[in-house]
Protein backbone atom coordinates (compact mmCIF):
# COMPACT_ATOMS: atom_id res chain seq x y z
CA UNK A 1 0.00 0.00 0.00
CA UNK A 2 0.59 3.50 0.01
CA UNK A 3 1.80 3.84 3.33
CA UNK A 4 1.70 1.59 7.01
CA UNK A 5 -1.18 1.03 7.90
CA UNK A 6 -2.42 0.04 11.48
CA UNK A 7 -5.19 -1.29 13.19
CA UNK A 8 -7.32 -1.07 15.37
CA UNK A 9 -6.99 2.45 15.51
CA UNK A 10 -8.29 2.59 18.97
CA UNK A 11 -8.95 -0.49 21.35
CA UNK A 12 -10.30 -0.32 24.98
CA UNK A 13 -9.35 -3.16 27.24
CA UNK A 14 -10.45 -4.18 30.40
CA UNK A 15 -7.32 -4.88 32.62
CA UNK A 16 -6.24 -8.38 32.05
CA UNK A 17 -7.74 -8.96 28.79
CA UNK A 18 -5.33 -10.26 25.54
CA UNK A 19 -4.97 -7.36 22.58
CA UNK A 20 -3.54 -7.82 19.33
CA UNK A 21 -2.06 -4.98 17.13
CA UNK A 22 -1.51 -5.18 13.58
CA UNK A 23 0.75 -3.42 11.49
CA UNK A 24 0.70 -3.19 7.77
CA UNK A 25 3.89 -1.93 6.67
CA UNK A 26 4.73 -0.81 3.33
CA UNK A 27 5.10 -3.53 0.17
CA UNK A 28 9.05 -4.74 -0.28
CA UNK A 29 10.10 -2.40 3.16
CA UNK A 30 12.79 -4.86 4.72
CA UNK A 31 12.82 -3.21 8.37
CA UNK A 32 9.94 -3.03 11.15
CA UNK A 33 9.85 -1.01 13.79
CA UNK A 34 7.43 -1.52 17.17
CA UNK A 35 7.00 2.04 19.56
CA UNK A 36 5.39 2.91 22.63
CA UNK A 37 4.04 6.38 23.23
CA UNK A 38 2.82 6.92 26.51
CA UNK A 39 0.86 10.09 26.88
CA UNK A 40 3.13 13.33 27.30
CA UNK A 41 5.97 11.32 25.85
CA UNK A 42 8.32 10.80 23.01
CA UNK A 43 8.13 7.18 21.33
CA UNK A 44 10.43 4.36 22.89
CA UNK A 45 11.73 1.28 21.24
CA UNK A 46 9.88 -1.64 21.78
CA UNK A 47 11.24 -4.21 18.57
CA UNK A 48 12.67 -4.10 15.39
CA UNK A 49 12.50 -7.13 12.70
CA UNK A 50 14.59 -7.41 9.34
CA UNK A 51 12.08 -9.50 7.59
CA UNK A 52 10.85 -12.32 9.30
CA UNK A 53 13.53 -12.17 12.09
CA UNK A 54 13.56 -10.38 15.17
CA UNK A 55 16.63 -8.87 15.63
CA UNK A 56 16.09 -7.18 18.61
CA UNK A 57 13.28 -7.12 21.13
CA UNK A 58 15.33 -5.79 24.52
CA UNK A 59 12.53 -2.78 24.00
CA UNK A 60 9.27 -5.06 25.17
CA UNK A 61 9.08 -4.44 28.71
CA UNK A 62 7.64 -7.29 30.09
CA UNK A 63 7.62 -11.23 28.50
CA UNK A 64 3.27 -10.20 28.35
CA UNK A 65 4.41 -8.40 25.13
CA UNK A 66 5.13 -10.71 22.11
CA UNK A 67 5.65 -9.43 18.56
CA UNK A 68 5.74 -11.75 15.23
CA UNK A 69 6.42 -11.04 11.49
CA UNK A 70 5.93 -14.48 10.45
CA UNK A 71 6.55 -13.90 6.65
CA UNK A 72 8.41 -11.06 6.63
CA UNK A 73 5.67 -8.52 5.87
CA UNK A 74 2.12 -7.74 8.54
CA UNK A 75 3.70 -7.46 12.01
CA UNK A 76 1.17 -8.04 15.19
CA UNK A 77 1.96 -7.08 18.37
CA UNK A 78 0.19 -9.06 20.95
CA UNK A 79 -0.09 -7.69 24.74
CA UNK A 80 -1.16 -10.61 27.41
CA UNK A 81 -2.89 -9.86 30.38
CA UNK A 82 -3.31 -6.43 30.07
CA UNK A 83 -2.60 -3.56 32.49
CA UNK A 84 -3.20 0.07 32.99
CA UNK A 85 0.44 1.28 32.30
CA UNK A 86 -0.28 -0.60 29.37
CA UNK A 87 -2.61 2.82 27.79
CA UNK A 88 -0.04 4.08 25.45
CA UNK A 89 -0.53 4.57 21.37
CA UNK A 90 1.58 2.14 19.77
CA UNK A 91 3.63 3.21 16.69
CA UNK A 92 4.57 0.91 14.06
CA UNK A 93 7.20 1.90 11.37
CA UNK A 94 9.01 0.67 8.11
CA UNK A 95 11.79 1.30 6.18
CA UNK A 96 13.58 -0.26 3.26
CA UNK A 97 16.82 -0.55 5.35
CA UNK A 98 18.48 1.17 8.77
CA UNK A 99 19.54 4.63 8.85
CA UNK A 100 16.59 6.55 7.87
CA UNK A 101 13.76 7.30 5.53
CA UNK A 102 10.87 5.56 7.62
CA UNK A 103 7.64 5.77 7.26
CA UNK A 104 5.39 5.93 10.00
CA UNK A 105 1.73 4.57 11.07
CA UNK A 106 -0.84 6.44 12.39
CA UNK A 107 -0.87 4.42 15.55
CA UNK A 108 -3.18 2.39 18.03
CA UNK A 109 -4.23 4.25 21.14
CA UNK A 110 -4.75 1.10 23.65
CA UNK A 111 -6.29 2.01 26.71
CA UNK A 112 -6.79 -0.20 29.50
CA UNK A 113 -9.60 0.52 32.22
CA UNK B 1 23.58 5.18 26.05
CA UNK B 2 21.67 7.50 23.29
CA UNK B 3 19.90 10.05 24.92
CA UNK B 4 18.11 13.22 23.16
CA UNK B 5 16.95 15.84 25.45
CA UNK B 6 14.38 18.61 24.42
CA UNK B 7 14.17 21.43 26.80
CA UNK B 8 11.35 23.55 25.36
CA UNK B 9 7.80 21.66 26.56
CA UNK B 10 6.08 24.58 24.94
CA UNK B 11 6.70 27.52 21.89
CA UNK B 12 4.42 29.58 20.31
CA UNK B 13 4.91 31.93 16.89
CA UNK B 14 3.24 34.06 15.42
CA UNK B 15 2.52 33.15 11.74
CA UNK B 16 4.87 34.35 9.23
CA UNK B 17 7.61 34.74 11.87
CA UNK B 18 10.41 32.51 12.80
CA UNK B 19 11.08 29.60 15.31
CA UNK B 20 13.74 28.09 16.77
CA UNK B 21 13.65 24.69 18.50
CA UNK B 22 16.38 22.99 20.43
CA UNK B 23 17.87 19.50 20.92
CA UNK B 24 20.68 17.85 22.58
CA UNK B 25 21.96 14.63 22.77
CA UNK B 26 24.49 12.52 24.26
CA UNK B 27 26.05 9.19 22.35
CA UNK B 28 29.84 8.15 22.29
CA UNK B 29 29.04 7.10 18.17
CA UNK B 30 31.46 9.13 15.72
CA UNK B 31 28.77 7.96 13.14
CA UNK B 32 24.97 8.67 13.09
CA UNK B 33 21.76 10.35 12.01
CA UNK B 34 19.32 12.77 13.37
CA UNK B 35 15.94 13.93 12.52
CA UNK B 36 13.01 16.10 13.34
CA UNK B 37 10.16 14.64 13.26
CA UNK B 38 6.37 16.50 13.41
CA UNK B 39 3.29 14.65 15.04
CA UNK B 40 0.05 16.25 14.16
CA UNK B 41 -3.20 15.04 16.01
CA UNK B 42 -3.68 12.50 13.52
CA UNK B 43 -0.70 10.73 15.10
CA UNK B 44 1.13 9.88 12.90
CA UNK B 45 5.26 11.08 12.68
CA UNK B 46 6.27 12.73 9.49
CA UNK B 47 9.94 13.49 8.73
CA UNK B 48 10.85 17.12 8.41
CA UNK B 49 14.54 16.81 8.38
CA UNK B 50 17.09 14.60 8.14
CA UNK B 51 21.29 15.41 9.31
CA UNK B 52 23.59 12.90 8.26
CA UNK B 53 26.66 13.35 10.83
CA UNK B 54 29.39 12.89 8.84
CA UNK B 55 28.17 15.71 6.79
CA UNK B 56 29.37 19.35 8.06
CA UNK B 57 26.75 21.62 5.66
CA UNK B 58 23.95 22.20 7.74
CA UNK B 59 20.24 20.31 5.95
CA UNK B 60 17.68 22.46 4.79
CA UNK B 61 14.11 21.38 3.36
CA UNK B 62 12.13 24.36 1.89
CA UNK B 63 11.07 26.64 5.04
CA UNK B 64 12.72 24.13 7.15
CA UNK B 65 16.68 24.10 8.68
CA UNK B 66 18.94 23.04 11.09
CA UNK B 67 22.01 24.27 13.00
CA UNK B 68 23.86 20.88 13.33
CA UNK B 69 27.00 21.42 15.95
CA UNK B 70 28.56 17.99 16.47
CA UNK B 71 31.15 19.68 18.92
CA UNK B 72 28.65 20.60 21.05
CA UNK B 73 26.23 17.72 20.24
CA UNK B 74 23.30 19.95 19.59
CA UNK B 75 21.08 20.07 16.79
CA UNK B 76 18.48 22.55 16.47
CA UNK B 77 15.44 23.02 14.02
CA UNK B 78 14.56 26.42 12.71
CA UNK B 79 11.09 27.13 10.88
CA UNK B 80 10.91 30.35 8.72
CA UNK B 81 7.38 31.58 7.40
CA UNK B 82 5.93 29.81 9.88
CA UNK B 83 1.99 28.75 8.88
CA UNK B 84 -0.87 27.75 11.05
CA UNK B 85 -0.36 23.94 9.23
CA UNK B 86 2.93 23.65 11.67
CA UNK B 87 0.97 23.33 14.54
CA UNK B 88 2.09 20.26 15.93
CA UNK B 89 4.57 18.04 18.37
CA UNK B 90 7.64 18.44 17.06
CA UNK B 91 10.31 15.26 18.65
CA UNK B 92 14.06 15.19 17.78
CA UNK B 93 15.56 11.74 17.41
CA UNK B 94 18.78 9.93 16.82
CA UNK B 95 20.00 6.89 14.88
CA UNK B 96 23.23 5.45 14.74
CA UNK B 97 24.16 3.48 12.04
CA UNK B 98 25.76 0.43 13.96
CA UNK B 99 24.44 -2.34 16.08
CA UNK B 100 21.61 -0.67 17.19
CA UNK B 101 19.93 -1.38 13.27
CA UNK B 102 18.59 2.18 13.19
CA UNK B 103 16.15 2.05 16.00
CA UNK B 104 15.44 5.49 16.94
CA UNK B 105 15.94 7.53 20.13
CA UNK B 106 13.66 10.31 20.79
CA UNK B 107 13.24 13.59 22.51
CA UNK B 108 9.92 14.39 25.11
CA UNK B 109 8.50 16.44 22.48
CA UNK B 110 8.25 20.36 21.77
CA UNK B 111 4.50 21.24 21.41
CA UNK B 112 4.76 24.19 18.70
CA UNK B 113 1.39 26.50 18.41
CA UNK B 114 1.43 28.71 15.22
CA UNK B 115 -1.69 31.77 15.67
CA UNK B 116 -3.19 33.92 13.54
Amino acid sequence: GAGVSQSPRYKVAKRGQDVALRCDPISGHVSLFWYQQALGQGPEFLTYFQNEAQLDKSGLPSDRFFAERPEGSVSTLKIQRTQQEDSAVYLCASSLGAGGGYTFGSGTRLTVV
Amino acid sequence: AQTVTQSQPEMSVQEAETVTLSCTYDTSENNYYLFWYKQPPSRQMILVIRQEAYKQQNATENRFSVNFQKAAKSFSLKISDSQLGDTAMYFCAFSDRGSTLGRLYFGRGTQLTVWP
